[in-house]
């Protein structure tokens, strides 16, 4: 398995601001990945964060709105730019070990709250 | 576009009862498919992965089966206990770079 501390856990943001999210793991990874989970919703992927190049963005998904990091195989931050009340999610980090037909492993996510 | 549906939505049962929850996919031509649980307000926990040439995955009290022609899968959870009380979402492996497909859970408790 894989231990993956992501931070904050959660956050009341004024709209129009914008929020950092990390994700740390305790081991390198190959696959890293960030979910936005709506009230009521399943998990929808947002972007692949690839190391060393720009992230690999989902239909709908902007870097814009969510510039992805990776600077190295253990680390990556989402951040939420120009939030409005629909933004107000649980973003969760994943990982998986290898790009083959591996276990995913999530974060415990960060509750964001836009006012 | 790989769509995933999970029946039911909600169910209570009394504690010792065997639970059984189902998932389906439009699209047959999966990698896997990975059953999770997630607590109220918390992040994922892996409870099975399984391969799409498996037929079932076994931990514990947890057994899930994969009929990938058909697209489904059921967990079963044996001896429900309430600490069993959660939202149990099944995900689909979409293609070879490890971009999961997931449905809405199936949101479960367990009474005393």
């Amino acid at each position: 398995s894989a231990v993956i501390s992501q931070k904050p856990s959660r956050d009341i943001c004024q709209r129009g601001t914008s929020l950092t999210i990390q994700c740390q793991v305790d081991s390198q990874v190959t696959m890293m990945f960030w979910y936005r989970q709506q009230p009521g919703q399943s998990l929808t992927l947002i972007a692949t964060a690839n190391q060393g190049s720009e992230a690999t963005y989902e239909s709908g998904f902007v870097i814009d709105k969510f510039p992805i990091s990776r600077p190295n195989l253990t680390f990556s931050t989402l951040t939420v730019s120009n939030m409005s009340p629909e933004d107000s999610s649980i973003y969760l980090c994943s990982v998986a070990r290898t790009s083959r037909n591996t276990e995913a492993f999530f974060g415990q996510g960060t509750r964001l709250t836009v006012v | 576009k790989q769509e995933v549906t999970q029946i039911p939505a909600a169910l209570s049962v009394p504690e010792g009862e065997n639970l059984v929850l189902n998932c389906s996919f439009t699209d047959s031509a999966i990698y896997n498919l990975q059953w999770f649980r997630q607590d109220p307000g918390k992040g994922l926990t892996s409870l099975l992965l399984i391969q799409s040439s498996q037929r079932e995955q076994t931990s514990g009290r947890l057994n899930a089966s994969l009929d990938k022609s058909s697209g489904r899968s059921t967990l079963y959870i044996a001896a429900s206990q309430p600490g069993d009380s959660a939202t149990y979402l099944c995900a689909v492996r979409r293609d070879g770079n490890n971009r999961l497909a997931f449905g809405k859970g199936n949101q479960v408790v367990v009474i005393p």
